[in-house]
């Protein structure tokens, strides 16, 4: 089965800094990636999919990127609510779909 | 405005069975291939359950084949997860979820069930 591995797993920084989450795949998946934010007790809410696509209503400051095996999530000007776990997701190969083991974003 | 809704969690135990609804309002269900993905506290999400429109396809994670069964009524608007032989490994909140594309990302999802598996 794929596997996606996240890096790093949880990282810290402050509002207005930027920062790049990564995903690999242990297969090629061409731009079949999508990335989720979440909070605590809350479900996923979808980002980003086909790798760089910006799901309605998300904001600009969110952007992703890559194809085949590495790709990235940059949330530049961090703000207070952007303060959460975040996950990739592959859907090229199916099934199963599959999650990376996320990363915590933390103030 | 899209909305699932997820019942019937609970506390049972090891040996134990449950059945989970999920109640879609929004959008036209019969339209729509369904999923049911688990999370253990902690963990990333973990995709277990997919039924296509009309039922005729249905895929299981490895995980829970043979002891989970997906359904759907499109009268109801609604789908279940029948899980049985439950394992204390199966303790997780349990969120069905959809989007516009089969076998692809989640566009929504509902906020979840809690499943705990404990003697």
């Amino acid at each position: 089965a794929i596997r996606l591995t996240q890096s790093p797993s949880s990282l810290s920084a402050s509002t207005g800094d930027s920062v790049t989450i990564t995903c690999r795949a242990s297969q090629g998946i061409t731009n079949y990636l999508a990335w989720y934010q979440q909070k605590p007790g809350k479900a996923p809410k979808l980002l980003i999919y086909s790798a760089s696509a910006l799901q309605n209503g998300v904001p600009s400051r969110f952007s992703g990127s890559g194809s085949g095996t590495y790709f990235t999530l940059t949330i530049t000007s961090l703000q207070s609510e952007d303060f959460a776990t975040y996950y990739c997701q592959q859907y090229y190969y199916f099934p199963p779909l599959a999650f990376g083991g996320g990363t915590k974003v933390e103030i | 405005e899209v909305q699932l809704e997820e019942s019937g969690g609970g506390l049972v135990q090891p040996g134990g069975s449950l059945r989970l609804s999920c109640k879609v309002s929004g959008l036209t269900f019969s339209s729509y291939s369904m999923n049911w993905v688990r999370q253990s506290p902690g963990r990333e999400p973990e995709w277990i359950s997919y039924i296509g429109k009309g039922g005729s396809t249905i895929y299981y994670a490895d995980s829970v084949k043979g002891r989970f069964t997906i359904s759907r009524d499109d009268a109801k608007n609604s789908v279940s997860l029948q899980m049985n032989s439950l394992r204390a490994e199966d303790t997780a909140v349990y969120y069905c979820a959809t989007g516009y594309s089969n076998y692809a990302h989640f566009d929504y999802w509902g906020q979840g069930t809690l499943v705990t598996v404990s003697s």
